[in-house]
Parts: structure tokens; C-alpha cells; sequence
């Protein structure tokens, strides 16, 4: 059962351009939702979070959308530079306390010169 | 970056044989996290502590083991490895001071079983 899932393995994108990586989830206790970035051979590094309360939150070039109603989120990265090229996971969170994070299968981004 | 660092980076062993991972913080965060990262899964949670001597299970604990004797080391045993477990295994650090739910990973270790 996979309560967050990322239904593109891959997305290629040109340089300079807009780059729109989504997420669904199907479980309505998420409350707190993150975006991680992925180099190969490195560990996740964390970009941009959104709390249930909100339905954007942006960051420089990062933002973040959340349609609770759809449960889907999204980030948009605009311009897309050769360094975003990577690996993307959103996660979801349903408890505080425990910080417990449920990650979707990832989406890999390439920006084409 | 988080001071977080995993040991080994790298491992091969062979069906049967117990293996220990180990992640270190000098962060003094107070939970610890264990992920595996396969193909087509995303990071999916082992084990988890809340402090020390305090831990749970994730989604998929079977075959793994976790102890915490100090805020700074968490340790993942798989007790009888098999090919299954063959992964990439992260280790991540949160605290509940931070103002969100953001987790910081390690860089990581490969472990191969034969």
C-alpha cells in the first residue's frame, strides 16, 4: 500500500525553463509534507517542507503547492539549472512526535542544456 | 551539512553472516532514524529511536535489529543476512526543536550480500 506515490520516474526538462515535479497521497492524516533532493552516491538533502495549514510555501527557486483536497502536492522549479539534475523524493508526516517519514518512489529530474 | 556519518560505506558479505551498521551524530538530535533505499521504493523506515535505549519499528523491520546506548549512535544489525537485504541503508537525525519535521540523512552505506 503505498500511501505517497510519485507516478513519474522521470522527467526531463530544458534548461531555463520550468520544471514541475508531482506527488499524490492517499493517506488524509499528513499533516506536514517535505521534498528532498538526491545526488548519486550522496544521502537525501532537504529542500522544502509545507504544513497541512498551507497551501504554498516558496523558497528562492522552490516552491511548493499543496491541494489538500486532490491530496496532491507539487514543486515547481523555476529557472531549472544543469545543477537540479537529480533525484527527487516528496515524504509525508502524520505525527509529530515521532517525525516518522513516509517517502514516494522518486522522480528523477534531467535539465538538458 | 549535519554531522552525520555512516560506517561502513561500503560492505559485501554472504548469506548467513551477521552484519552491524553504524551511524554517528554530533548533532545531539534526539531521534535516529534506519531507511533502505531500493529501485522503484523510495526510502522505506526500519527502525527508529526516540532516545536512547528507546526505538521502534518501521515499515519494514523483519530481519533487522537496532540498539541505542548513546544519543549519538544508532546501530543496525541484521542478525542472518540474506540477498534480500541487499540496499542502500541511510540513517537520518531529526529533533523536535526544529521547526518542522525535516530529517537529515548520512551519506550512506551500500551493503551487498552474496
Amino acid at each position: 500500500d503505498q500511501q505517497v506515490k510519485q507516478n513519474s520516474p522521470s522527467l526531463s526538462v530544458q534548461e531555463g525553463r520550468i520544471s514541475i515535479l508531482n506527488c499524490d497521497y492517499t493517506n488524509s492524516m499528513f499533516d506536514y509534507f517535505l521534498w528532498y533532493k538526491k545526488y548519486p552516491a550522496e544521502g537525501p538533502t532537504f529542500l522544502i517542507s509545507i504544513s497541512s495549514i498551507k497551501d504554498k510555501n516558496e523558497d528562492g527557486r522552490f516552491t511548493v503547492f499543496l491541494n489538500k483536497s486532490a491530496k496532491h502536492l507539487s514543486l515547481h522549479i523555476v529557472p531549472s539549472q544543469p545543477g537540479d539534475s537529480a533525484v527527487y523524493f516528496c515524504a509525508a508526516s502524520a505525527k509529530k512526535g515521532a517525525q516518522k517519514l513516509v517517502f514516494g518512489q522518486g522522480t528523477r529530474l534531467t535539465i538538458n542544456p | 551539512d549535519a554531522g552525520i556519518t555512516q560506517s561502513p560505506r561500503h560492505k559485501v558479505t554472504e548469506t548467513g553472516t551477521p552484519v552491524t551498521l553504524r551511524c554517528h551524530q554530533t548533532e545531539n538530535h534526539r531521534y535516529m532514524y534506519w531507511y533502505r533505499q531500493d529501485p522503484g521504493h523510495g526510502l522505506r523506515l526500519i527502525h527508529y529511536s526516540y532516545g536512547v535505549k528507546d526505538t521502534d519499528k518501521g515499515e519494514v523491520s523483519d530481519g533487522y535489529s537496532v540498539s541505542r546506548s548513546k544519543t549519538e549512535d544508532f546501530l543496525l544489525t541484521l542478525e542472518s543476512a540474506t540477498s534480500s537485504q541487499t540496499s542502500v541503508y541511510f540513517c537520518a537525525i531529526s529533533d523536535p526543536g526544529l521547526a518542522g519535521y525535516e530529517q537529515y540523512f548520512g551519506p550512506g552505506t551500500r551493503l551487498t550480500v552474496t
